[in-house]
């Protein structure tokens, strides 16, 4: 079964508008990690975010936030102002524990910011 | 600080050829992860290896093993190459592997033809 959903396939903006990306989650752990990553056309995964499942707390970075809802196992990402430089495929992943270390990445969104 | 390296950048191989990619991991790192993703898709967990064994295993066969080293870097090994098997390969690093972020390489592109 699918643990991480992002039921948004493409997501088309234009420069300067916000964006909002949809992550669920399906875990049967009380201590969880989630994840988000950035996926350039150069094909790294870059690293953005980590949230343990005790902290509720929405954060912000930059342009960058996130929303993290245990009640309806949802974390999702915003990007504000969007720029042409954000344009790439986004990945939530949750990592479950303990003893299981891998991620488990949903299928990712792609986002294309117009100028 | 050099990041998660990987070799080669791309790789074209015919069915049932056998294959080799390399992963340095990012200094400091002691665990390596193996991801597979195939076009349009997220990446799918293949194996972990830390103090030079496999800890944990995805779903995936037995053509798919690997190998760790004391210096940290890790080989993925395919044999009888399907086409199914073409994708990007990449590699992420972490300290101990167990709740730390996970840094990825950018990948090695590998084509079967």
């Amino acid at each position: 079964a699918q643990k991480v959903t992002q039921a948004q396939t493409e997501i088309s903006v234009v420069e300067k508008e916000d964006v909002t990306l949809d992550c669920v989650y399906e875990t049967r752990d009380t201590t969880y990690y989630l994840f988000w990553y950035k996926q350039p056309p150069s094909g790294e995964l870059v690293f953005l975010i980590r949230r343990n499942s005790f902290d509720e707390q929405n954060e912000i970075s930059g342009r960058y936030s996130w929303n993290f809802q245990k009640s309806t196992s949802s974390f999702n990402f915003t990007i504000t102002a969007s720029q042409v430089v954000d344009s790439a495929v986004y990945f939530c992943a949750l990592s479950e524990t303990p003893n299981d270390y891998k991620l488990s990445f949903g299928a990712g969104t792609t986002v294309t910011v117009r100028a | 600080d050099a990041g998660v390296t990987q070799s080669p950048t791309h790789l074209i191989k015919t069915r049932g050829q056998q294959v080799t990619l390399r992963c340095s991991p990012k200094s400091g790192h002691d665990t390596v992860s193996w991801y597979q993703q195939a076009l349009g898709q997220g990446p799918q967990f293949i194996f972990q290896y830390y103090e030079e064994e496999e800890r944990q295993r995805g779903n995936f066969p037995d053509r798919f093993s690997g190998h760790q080293f004391p210096n940290y870097s890790s080989e993925l090994n395919v044999n009888a190459l399907l086409l199914g098997d073409s994708a990007l390969y990449l590699c992420a690093s972490s300290l101990r592997g167990y709740l730390d972020i996970q840094y990825f390489g950018a990948g090695t592109r590998l084509s079967v033809l």
